[in-house]
């Protein structure tokens, strides 16, 4: 199967400082990669879908301005979570698709990075 | 009304038995689905997807995929211990330029 590959895996920072994780598709162009959070024991939760050339389109809720997201190549998109603090703490997950016709949709999800607040 | 539905659990099962996993969506102009196992800490990976109606097996893993109920369900023969995690129905529409809807997650747990 396709590969996505997310960096770091981990991140500690300190409150008020910007992290920015990583996600490239290694083996096939993502026109649209997708952005996830998670809570402990919670469901996955969309917060954008990123566009190559574009604008991201973020969902309803999540703070466009906090959560910088930048897909300048079909192989690489970057979330960067601006001015981090506690609440921020989550396991973030990215996924690309790899075409666009839906028999081409298997999501593939990069390995998480969990990023802790301090 | 959530989009995709499922039992959050947990199930538990005995080794060796079958474990039966479900998952309804409200969507009708869906057009893929998926299951997707999450160990703990980690990230989803795929297990089967399906697109027609019926039955499609691999290994140990049958999806049964039902379009008039609305309905998709993923068996899991001779469970093990190793089987033990969350298992996420996901749904897909229209294009690869929308993100998959997931259920919450049912979590499995395979007794040995």
């Amino acid at each position: 199967g396709a590969v996505v590959s997310q960096h770091p895996s981990w991140v500690i920072c300190k409150s008020g400082t910007s992290v920015k994780i990583e996600c490239r598709s290694l083996d096939f162009q993502a026109t649209t990669m997708f952005w996830y959070r998670q809570f402990p024991k919670q469901s996955l939760m969309l917060m954008a879908t990123s566009n190559e050339g574009s604008k991201a389109t973020y969902e309803q809720g999540v703070e466009k301005d906090k959560f910088l997201i930048n897909h300048a190549s079909l192989t690489l998109s970057t979330l960067t979570v601006t001015s981090a603090h506690p609440e921020d703490s989550s396991f973030y997950i990215c996924s690309a698709r790899q075409g666009s016709r839906p028999r081409d949709t298997e999501a593939f999800f990069g390995q998480g990075t969990r990023l802790t607040v301090v | 009304q959530k989009e995709v539905e499922q039992n959050s659990g947990p199930l538990s099962v005995p080794e060796g038995a079958i474990a039966s996993l479900n998952c309804t969506y409200s969507d009708r102009g869906s057009q893929s689905f998926f299951w997707y196992r999450q160990y703990s800490g980690k990230s989803p990976e795929l297990i089967m997807f399906i697109y027609s109606n019926g039955d499609k097996e691999d290994g140990r893993f049958t999806a049964q995929l039902n379009k008039a109920s609305q309905y998709v369900s993923l068996l899991i023969r001779d469970s093990q211990p190793s089987d033990s995690a969350t298992y996420l129905c996901a749904v897909g529409s229209d294009t690869g330029r929308r993100a998959l809807t997931f259920g919450s997650g049912t979590r499995l747990q395979v007794q040995p």
